[in-house]
């Protein structure tokens, strides 16, 4: 079965310090990968997709992603942690409309 | 511009009785997608319309669940004969033309059966 995986529920790390919040996928053709964040009670908010080309893509609010066909992953970083990036995030493949269950993401000040 | 609306944001049911949820799409948005959130979970894919016609409705769980697009903008999905399982968020989204365009979603609308 296709299928997004993401491994952690929650992910804690330090404001100022770096972020990666892990994805892979299992999906036949060429993936659509998609991150999204959701605050409480809103919908859910683009980040960043990659579709072809570069593998290394930059979104918006100083995220980024890379693409590792190798490793089937689509991890999402961020050099410097926020407060305001604590939420919920969602990793996706559109092409296969399949959204992972989500990682929690606490920035401790 | 206005992004994706959905109403209404929460509706309260009696299990049995029958339901409609509405989504309003970007304008000019020829792709319009149904989603279900079950608290916890990410995301479960229910339909996908392109234009006025259902694309792909293999999401649908069962023949309680249906939905319209008449006029290949507005979008209502209909739920008859409630059930208890049914209660999660109902999210809309709509996309332009490429496959590979972003899904923009709307805030949701809260069902919750009882």
């Amino acid at each position: 079965a296709q299928s997004v995986a993401q491994p952690e529920d929650q992910v804690n790390v330090a404001e100022g310090n770096p972020l990666t919040v892990k994805c892979t996928y299992s999906v036949s053709g060429n993936p659509y990968l998609f991150w999204y964040v959701q605050y409480p009670n809103r919908g859910l908010q683009f980040l960043l997709k990659y579709i072809t080309g570069d593998n290394l893509v930059k979104g918006s609010y100083g995220f980024e992603a890379e693409f590792n066909k190798s490793q089937t992953s689509f991890h999402l970083k961020k050099p410097s942690a926020l407060v305001s990036d604590s939420a919920l995030y969602f990793c996706a493949a559109h092409n296969k409309y399949i959204f992972g269950t989500g990682t929690r993401l606490k920035v401790l000040a | 511009g206005a992004g994706v609306s959905q109403t209404p944001s929460n509706k309260v049911t009696e299990k049995g009785k029958y339901v409609e949820l509405r989504c309003d799409p970007i304008s000019g948005h020829t792709a319009l997608y149904w989603y279900r959130q079950s608290l916890g979970q990410g995301p479960e894919f229910l339909i996908y319309f392109q234009g006025t016609g259902a694309a792909d409705d293999s999401g649908l769980p069962n023949d309680r669940f249906f939905a319209v697009r008449p006029e290949g903008s507005v979008s209502t999905l209909k739920i008859q004969r409630t059930e208890r399982g049914d209660s999660a968020v109902y999210l809309c989204a709509s996309r332009s033309s490429g496959r590979g365009d972003t899904q923009y979603f709307g805030p949701g609308t809260r069902l919750t059966v009882l």
